[in-house]
């Protein structure tokens, strides 16, 4: 069975910091997607990495996944307000079906 | 954003009540996915599709049945509710490879009593 672990599961800091969110596995995965989900709604895509060592960035944010494609990393530069949500991993497994990781609940205080 | 909907938004029904939750894609994708989301357990999925009339079960089946008699469409029927039903559940489309990217719709939070 894949597995996803996402640490920390909180964290609070406050505007203006940097952050740091990790996704670890013992199993290989062919892709990586993170999410971001707010109270009430649904998650939604920010980004999907496929290459071994491949880094992108959205604005403030920038994902990496790692050499094997078994872990990734979120990094926030200057966190705001705005950014606090739940944060999801996700690995592309097999048969079309991702495993997701429990999440991180990022808290942005002003 | 792959334009998905589910209705209804909110339900409370009574213990033994079945239940039929709704899902609609615009984006014709071929795979759409059923998931439950507890505190503590992040999501799990429930049932996939991966056609019309084809469907999979995921790791927390018991207790829900799926139909796919379109592409756009895909029902998650709880056939007599329970309380350890009662959650928040999501529908998504997508899972092409190789990205198996996956696009979300709202949610329906549901109360079983």
């Amino acid at each position: 069975t894949q597995l996803l672990e996402q640490s920390p599961q909180f964290l609070s800091i406050q505007e203006g910091e940097n952050l740091t969110v990790y996704c670890n596995s013992s199993s290989v995965f062919s892709s990586l997607q993170w999410y971001r989900q707010e109270p009430g709604e649904g998650p939604v895509l920010l980004v999907t990495v496929v290459t071994g060592g491949e880094v992108k960035k959205l604005k403030r944010l920038t994902f990496q996944f790692g050499d094997a494609r078994k872990d990734s990393s979120l990094h926030i530069t200057a966190a705001q307000p705005g950014d606090t949500g739940l944060y999801l991993c996700a690995g592309g497994g097999g048969a079309q079906k991702l495993v997701f990781g429990q999440g991180t609940r990022l808290t942005i205080n002003p | 954003d792959a334009g998905i909907t589910q209705s209804p938004r909110h339900k409370v029904t009574e213990t033994g009540t079945p239940v039929t939750l709704r899902c609609h894609q615009t984006e014709n994708h071929r795979y759409m996915y059923w998931y439950r989301q507890d505190p503590g357990h992040g999501l799990r999925l429930i049932h996939y599709s991966y056609g019309v009339k084809d469907t999979d079960k995921g790791e927390v089946s018991d207790g829900y049945s799926v139909s796919r008699s379109k592409t756009e469409d895909f029902l998650l029927t709880l056939e007599s509710a329970t309380s350890s039903q009662t959650s928040v559940y999501f529908c998504s489309s997508g899972g092409q490879v190789p990205s198996y990217e996956q696009y979300f719709g709202p949610g329906t939070r549901l109360t079983v009593t």
